[in-house]
């Protein structure tokens, strides 16, 4: 099946520092999702982009799937966006989203 | 609002007994999914449901069972067969084939005792 890669595994930031995570995948997709788990577990939908570029505030993702891999670009980072953040995907021949590991984000006042 | 609800928020088993986690959904959503997660690691697929009264295997799904009778419940039954349960255990739906992606509930932490 698909494998899914995330790096850096953990990052860790001053507050007000930008940060980019990247997630490689080994086949070709029909869909891709960033969620942000946050310290109770909670896992908030922050991007569903298979392709192309979305922003939301402080937050922008960008997919290039012909290359296979995504960005998840944070902007002048505050603590709470400390957490895990997951990609995960869809390839063309699946039925289900496959998780990559994680990248565990320490933002420090 | 629609949304996905999961509960209880926390459950005690004793070994050897089943446990059934409920997971609902009002987004008419077609599709659910249940992940498991152990301390630090990702999300692996237990089962998921495309339709109603049919549903597949994932990737850890021995010791586990699911049924889908409506199209809003999606339960999960942790058996006594499952030889690790103590986890965080998150259920997710979708529209078929996860356009739009999906939407998670807010996770059920199991504990063995």
């Amino acid at each position: 099946g698909i494998q899914v890669e995330q790096s850096p595994p953990d990052l860790i930031l001053q507050e007000g520092a930008n940060s980019t995570l990247r997630c490689n995948f080994s086949d070709s997709v029909n869909n891709l999702q960033w969620f942000h788990q946050n310290p109770w577990g909670q896992l908030i939908n922050l991007f569903y982009i298979p392709s192309g570029t979305k922003q939301n505030g402080r937050l922008s993702a960008t997919t290039v799937a012909t290359e296979r891999y995504s960005l998840l670009y944070i902007s002048s980072s505050q603590t709470t966006d400390s957490g895990v953040y997951f990609c995960a995907v869809e390839s063309n021949y699946g039925q289900n989203f496959v998780f990559g590991p994680g990248t565990r984000l320490s933002v420090l006042p | 609002d629609g949304g996905i609800t999961q509960s209880p928020k926390y459950l005690f088993r004793k070994e050897g007994q089943n446990v059934t986690l409920s997971c609902e959904q009002n987004l008419n959503h077609d599709a659910m999914y249940w992940y498991r997660q152990d301390p630090g690691q990702g999300l692996r697929l237990i089962y998921y449901s495309q339709i109603v009264n049919d549903f597949q295997k994932g990737d850890i799904a021995e010791g586990y069972s699911v049924s889908r009778e409506k199209k809003e419940s999606f339960p999960l039954t942790v058996t006594s067969a499952q030889k690790n349960p103590t986890a965080f255990y998150l259920c997710a739906s979708s529209f078929t084939g996860g356009s739009n992606g999906y939407t998670f509930g807010s996770g059920t932490r199991l504990t063995v005792v």
